[in-house]
C-alpha cells in the first residue's frame, strides 16, 4: 500500500471548516483512500473513502486532485466534539484484502 | 455500520500470566482482525482471524504469544499469554463491512505490571 504523509498536528475554529490535507504521491490506480478518526480512549472510526471522484456523506467531504497524489478531508462545521487524531489510509482495493496500514495522523484539536 | 464489543474493556495483570479477550459483533462478518495500540502510538495490524481457518498473523506477531479464536462469524478471542510489561496496550478488534469499510470497537486496556 501507498505511504500517507499528514501534518502533525492542527487547530481549528469551532463552527468553522477544518481541510485536512494529506499527500500520497506513490498511490497507484486499484488504491482507495480512506479517512478515519479516532477520539480519546475509544477505538478508531471510519469517516469516508474514495478512489477518484470527490465523495461526501453526512460526516465529511473528500477532495482528491485529478492526479489522485494528494487530498482534503473536509468537516464543513467543525465542533469540539471532533477533536481526534485523523488517520489517512490507502488501501489496495482487491477483493478480499481489508487490511488498513495506520500511520501517525494529525491531531486535529478544535477551539472554541 | 456493525456494533462491536469487547471484554473487558481493561485489565491490570501480573508478568506471565494470559488474559483471553473477547470480540462480539453484532452480524455476521467473514473478516475480523485485531490490532494493537501500544501507549502514544498509532494502530498495528496483529492478525487476521477468519472463520474456519487459522489466523493469519502480520509480522513480528506470532501465534504462541497471541493465539486467536474464530468459532463463528459473530465471535473471535485474542489471547496475550505470558505476558510482560511491553504488552501493556490497547488491544482492539475491527471487522470489514460489504462495502470495504471497517468498523472498530471500543477497545480493550491492558496493563502488565
Amino acid at each position: 500500500d501507498a505511504k500517507t504523509t499528514q501534518p502533525t498536528s492542527m487547530d481549528c475554529a469551532e463552527g468553522r471548516a477544518a481541510n485536512l490535507p494529506c499527500n500520497h504521491s506513490t498511490i497507484s490506480g486499484n488504491e482507495y483512500v480512506y479517512w478515519y478518526r479516532q477520539i480519546h480512549s475509544q477505538g478508531p472510526q471510519y469517516i469516508i473513502h474514495g478512489l477518484k471522484n470527490n465523495e461526501t456523506n453526512e460526516m465529511a467531504s473528500l477532495i482528491i486532485t485529478e492526479d489522485r497524489k494528494s487530498s482534503t478531508l473536509i468537516l464543513p462545521h467543525a465542533t469540539l466534539r471532533d477533536t481526534a487524531v485523523y488517520y489517512c489510509i490507502v488501501r489496495y482495493s482487491r477483493t478480499n484484502d481489508y487490511k488498513l496500514s495506520f500511520g501517525a495522523g494529525t491531531t486535529v484539536t478544535v477551539r472554541a | 455500520s456493525a456494533v462491536i464489543s469487547q471484554k473487558p474493556s481493561r485489565d491490570i495483570c501480573q508478568r506471565g500470566t494470559s488474559l483471553t479477550i473477547q470480540c462480539q459483533v453484532d452480524s455476521q462478518v467473514t473478516m475480523m482482525f485485531w490490532y494493537r495500540q501500544q501507549p502514544g502510538q498509532s494502530l498495528t495490524l496483529i492478525a487476521t482471524a477468519n472463520q474456519g481457518s487459522e489466523a493469519t498473523y502480520e509480522s513480528g506477531f506470532v501465534i504462541d504469544k497471541f493465539p486467536i479464536s474464530r468459532p463463528n462469524l459473530t465471535f473471535s478471542t485474542l489471547t496475550v499469554s505470558n505476558m510482560s510489561p511491553e504488552d501493556s496496550s490497547i488491544y482492539l478488534c475491527s471487522v470489514a463491512s460489504s462495502r470495504n469499510e471497517q468498523y472498530f470497537g471500543p477497545g480493550t486496556r491492558l496493563t502488565v505490571t
